[in-house]
Parts: C-alpha cells; structure tokens; sequence
C-alpha cells in the first residue's frame, strides 16, 4: 500500500531562508507524487506533481521538489522564504487507479521576519 | 478557472440529526472525492465516486453515506450526527484518463467545517 511520512508537523523559518519540508514515501509501484499547500481557511491548492517525467519539479511560488528514487524521497524546497508562505503543506501519494490520494500528516510552515 | 464549491463553510448540527454536504464541480469531472481533515492526521478519504451512481468506500466510511445522482454533484451524509464527527470536510474532482492509471491533479473546495453539539 502506497504510504507517504512527513517530517516535522511545524517548521520555522526567518524570511529569506531556505525552506525544507521533508517527504518520504512508500510505493509498491513507480509513484505519482503531490505537494499541496493550504493557507487559513482555504481548500488545498497544488504546488507541483511529480510524473516520472523529470526528476526534478518546478511549481508554483517559487517552489519546487526533487524526487529520489534510492531514498525513497520527495522533499519541497523553496530559496528563499517570503511572509506569504505560511501555510500548512501537504504531500501525497497517488493509489493508482481512480486518482485517490493518500495524504501526510501535514507540515505547518511559520515564516518569521 | 476552474471550481469546486462547497454549499457551507461552517454549519452547527445537533448530535443525532442528519446532516448533508453539498458539493458541485464545473470541469466536468469523472472523478469526486469527500477527505476528512483533522489536526495531525492530515486527510483521510471517506468515499470516491467515478462515475454518476457510482462509489466506493474509502479509508474511514463509518458513520457516512454518499449520493452522486448528477455528474457535478457529490453530496456527503452524515446518517446521524455524533460529535466525533466534528472535523473539516474537504471536496475534490479531478479528471480520468481513460485507460490509464495515472493520478491528474485533484482540485479542492474551500472545505466545510462541521461542529457537531
């Protein structure tokens, strides 16, 4: 069964610092992976998808993700942290048929100035 | 641009009445999903549909029930309310490709956050 561990449930970080939200996952089969982000009190919105297309993922915000077949890892980063990125962050796992996601448990990301 | 709109952001329920969430997606969706969202358990699926009358159970179906007469509407039901049903619901659709297997991007609501009292 498709699995996905997120690390940390609350990350800080000072404005203008690298962000790390570590993932990993566990596919029986070749993954599709997910990275959402949802600010208070919103739905989820994407940030980027992993295809096996690149193994490097661009996404929205400055965002991106690099998928790692032999650690088993999908982890986000973005250069630069800015106040608008608080948000709780959320990676997945696709279950194969159907589109159904197996979701982290969450990492909240705190900006601070 | 693409929507998912939920019918409510916040409904207040007694414990014991039944409760139904809306949900309408305009992309033209097979695919429609009720995540349940609670503090450190991220989400976790109630019931698929992928198709009009058709569903599946997902991970934690207890207690729900679901109804998918139209293609853009998928409505959640709680049968008889119990507290441990407050939580943030979350809708999502997201398109099918035909023969495949491959996940395409599930786009959300803005979520219901039910409190059952």
């Amino acid at each position: 069964a498709q699995s996905v561990t997120q690390l940390g449930s609350h990350v800080s970080v000072s404005e203008g610092a690298l962000v790390l939200l570590r993932c990993n996952y566990s596919s029986s089969v070749p993954p599709y992976l997910f990275w959402y982000v949802q600010y208070p009190n919103q739905g989820l919105q994407l940030l980027l998808k992993y295809t096996s297309a690149a193994t490097l993922v661009k996404g929205i915000n400055g965002f991106e993700a690099e998928f790692k077949k032999s650690e088993t890892s999908f982890h986000l980063t973005k250069p630069s942290a800015h106040m608008s990125d608080a948000a709780e962050y959320f990676c997945a796992v696709g279950r194969g048929g159907g589109n159904k996601l197996t979701f982290g448990t969450g990492t909240q990301l705190k900006v601070e100035l | 641009d693409v929507k998912v709109t939920q019918s409510s952001r916040y409904l207040v329920k007694r414990t014991g009445e039944k409760v139904f969430l809306e949900c309408v997606q305009d992309m033209d969706h097979e695919n429609m999903f009720w995540y349940r969202q609670d503090p450190g358990l991220g989400l976790r699926l109630i019931y698929f549909s992928y198709d009009v009358k058709m569903k599946e159970k997902g991970d934690i179906p207890e207690g729900y029930s679901v109804s998918r007469e139209k293609k853009e509407r998928f409505s959640l039901i709680l049968e008889s309310a119990s507290t441990n049903q407050t939580s943030m619901y979350l809708c999502a659709s997201s398109f099918y490709l035909q023969g495949t297997s491959v996940n395409t991007e599930a786009f959300f609501g803005q979520g219901t956050r039910l409190t059952v009292v």
